[in-house]
């Protein structure tokens, strides 16, 4: 019954380090999202994307890259990460049909010092 | 103006207290409306979906929408401690493939 698994959990990065997100989906669902989420500021969409090999921004996708090599898997990668980068990082997934109900992750603690 | 508003409380309610959270929004082609609980350190759990205007009751919890007022309501019946949360209004336009706009989340805090 896992749904929509994040790794990792928890990550400290100091400026100008890479990284990349991984996010797994068992629904065969074929739309996928990364999210961020702030205080003050709610969930932000990233980049998402509407099946295996496509992907598209978001309301913030600046200093961020994705890849869907396979319709299970969506990454997010932070080529030089910033402090402005600090954030909780959500995946999601959904049908992509009526109404588009979407179904989260637990989420992936990130520091960037 | 944002497209979602949603008063971020806190809001403290005693148990078993009836509980009223809301969420207006400006984008009258919205037709699609959810209900996302989130607790602390966990990712958002859909809890209720509505198409269109009207209500839908799920056990203690019944959403209801307003399109006319462009308003949104989630109503919780016999507060527990356990509904203590952060809840999420979610909106969108319908088959389409960016996500959702989401409110900002109101903290709801159940007094045992």
């Amino acid at each position: 019954n896992a749904g929509v698994t994040q790794t990792p959990k928890f990550r400290v990065l100091k400026t100008g380090q890479s990284m990349t997100l991984l996010c797994a989906q068992d629904m065969n669902h074929e739309y996928m999202y990364w999210y961020r989420q702030d205080p003050g500021m709610g969930l932000r969409l990233i980049h998402y994307s509407v099946g295996e090999g496509t992907t598209a921004k978001g309301e913030v996708p600046d200093g961020y890259n994705v890849s869907r090599l396979k319709k299970q898997n969506f990454l997010l990668g932070l080529e030089s990460a910033a402090p402005s980068q600090t954030s909780v990082y959500f995946c999601a997934s959904s049908t992509g049909v009526s109404g588009n109900t979407i179904y989260f992750g637990e989420g992936s603690w990130l520091t960037v010092v | 103006q944002k497209e979602v508003e949603q008063d971020p409380g806190p809001l403290s309610v005693p148990e078993g207290a009836i509980v009223s959270l809301n969420c207006t929004y400006s984008n009258s082609a919205f037709q699609y409306f959810m209900w996302y609980r989130q607790y602390s350190r966990k990712g958002p759990e859909l809890l209720m979906y509505t198409y269109s205007s009207g209500n839908k009751e799920d056990g203690r919890f019944t959403a209801q929408v307003d399109k006319s007022s462009k308003y949104i309501s989630l109503f919780i019946r016999d507060s527990q401690p356990s509904d203590s949360a952060t809840y999420l209004c979610a909106m969108n336009l319908g088959g389409g493939a960016d996500g959702l706009t989401f409110g900002k989340g109101t903290h709801l805090i159940i007094q045992p």
